[in-house]
């Protein structure tokens, strides 16, 4: 398998559920990102991971907590979100940091918050 | 502080007809990388067409082209003989010296039979 993939491709949560979204890219990419795409607005990057280490986090509140075990994959895990949470949320890889060539995006995980 | 710009939240275009998508940008930094990208309704954001910003001449891949003005600070996406399956998001993108990726508001392109 190529690309960037993440799984689920939707998800629909209550705001007392845990859950988490995965991201796997089988590019040989060291940096990977997690963008959060709400209606009519702009993507806003959320983490940072360079060769599995966080580098960037973008005021991102705390029920929102990545993980990269290792340079393929990339979570996200959630817990007591909001209904504002609800968004398309992206995974991106770039092979290292600088990211001359850009990112490569998965498909998304669109996310409902009931 | 970097910005990007998209002033059309949306545009139509006849099928076969051109169309461009505008973008500006600011950046303080010499180096710097433009990025359009597309997204269709399934969410996956595709990449089209790339122009660094020392690149002298204007990219082209197949019917995508960039119309690259540095001194206006704009880099407007051309698509030529629209198809039905142009109909889409378009994101223009911007990489700084740092590596981070900054979108625009994006335009939906509806194209029209």
């Amino acid at each position: 398998e190529t690309g960037v993939t993440q799984t689920p491709r939707h998800l629909v949560m209550g705001m007392t559920n845990k859950k988490s979204l995965k991201c796997e890219q089988h590019l040989g990419h060291n940096a990977m990102y997690w963008y959060k795409q709400s209606a009519k607005k702009p993507l806003e990057l959320m983490f940072v991971y360079s060769l599995e280490e966080r580098v960037e986090n973008n005021s991102v509140p705390s029920r929102f907590s990545p993980e990269c075990p290792n340079s393929s994959h990339l979570f996200l895990h959630l817990h007591t979100l909001q209904p504002e949470d609800s968004a398309l949320y992206l995974c991106a890889s770039s092979q290292d940091r600088g990211a001359i060539y850009g990112y490569t995006f998965g498909s998304g995980t669109r996310l409902t918050v009931v | 502080a970097q910005k990007i710009t998209q002033t059309q939240p949306g545009m139509f275009v006849q099928e076969k007809e051109a169309v461009t998508l505008d973008c500006t940008y600011d950046t303080s930094d010499q180096s710097y990388g433009l990025f359009w990208y597309k997204q269709p309704s399934s969410g996956e954001m595709i990449f089209l067409i790339y122009q660094g910003s020392y690149d002298e001449q204007n990219a082209t891949e197949g019917r995508y082209s960039l119309n690259f003005q540095k001194a206006r600070k704009s880099a407007n996406l051309v698509i030529s003989a629209s198809q039905l399956g142009d109909s889409a998001m378009y994101f223009c993108a911007m990489r700084g010296a740092g590596g981070k990726l900054i979108f625009g508001q994006g335009t939906e392109l509806s194209v029209k039979p």
